[in-house]
């Protein structure tokens, strides 16, 4: 069974440009959810899609954002980068929303120069 | 204000000495309390899930328990397999399903 797939692994990005983080979730899971990790703050919620739209948000700002198709797949966005959004994004996903279950990818490791 | 609050933030034990990392938290609506184990490079994976006070779960060398305030992880006998970081969740009604982590204890069991 394969788990959740996040592309790319590793990212070099320059300040000022944007990325675009993509998800593949286990399949049949519906939820997807984000998560950025720094090593000061730990894991901080993004957001979470169910049935391809955005259930819940957390404090991050709308440089910040996200989308899922219609087969779960999912997308997150980060413009205008800043060299604070150098972290490991995660993604991860369940069969309901709500994040129970929740199975983590290995993540996008994003550096800002 | 929801707060998770990890301890200690590093331990190193050596094989075999049992020892037990905190989880408080102050959070209202309470749901569930996760514990997860992340591996240098990887994502977390899943542990357990405790959902009220006076809980327990019990997997291998680890078993988790549940307070009204707190919950800890007891490490039984630890192998050098078991170095890890051990995160700590909590998901509240209150906030759409949101989950919030403490920033984990860094474990190191040494041979």
């Amino acid at each position: 069974k394969a788990g959740v797939t996040q592309t790319p692994r590793y990212l070099i990005k320059t300040r000022g440009q944007q990325v675009t983080l993509s998800c593949s979730p286990i399949s049949g899971h519906r939820s997807v959810s984000w998560y950025q990790q720094t090593p000061g703050q730990g894991l901080q919620f993004l957001f979470e899609y169910f049935s391809e739209t955005q259930r819940n948000k957390g404090n991050f700002p709308g440089r910040f954002s996200g989308r899922q198709f219609s087969n779960s797949r999912s997308e997150m966005n980060v413009s205008t980068l800043e060299l604070g959004d150098s972290a490991l994004y995660l993604c991860a996903s369940s069969l309901a929303e709500g994040g129970h279950g929740y199975t983590f990818g290995s993540g996008t490791r994003l550096t800002v120069v | 204000e929801d707060q998770v609050t990890q301890s200690p933030e590093a331990l190193r034990l050596q094989e075999g000495e049992s020892s037990s990392l905190n989880c408080s938290y102050t959070v209202s609506g309470l749901r569930g309390l996760f514990w997860y184990r992340q591996d240098p490079g990887k994502g977390p994976e899943f542990l357990f899930t405790l959902y009220s006070a006076g809980e327990e779960k019990e997997k291998e060398r680890l078993k988790a328990t549940l307070t009204k305030k707190e919950s800890f992880l007891h490490i039984t006998a630890p192998k050098p397999e078991d170095s890890a970081t051990y995160l700590c969740a909590v998901q509240t009604s209150n906030t759409g399903n949101q989950f919030y982590f403490g920033t984990g204890t860094s474990l190191t069991v040494i041979p």
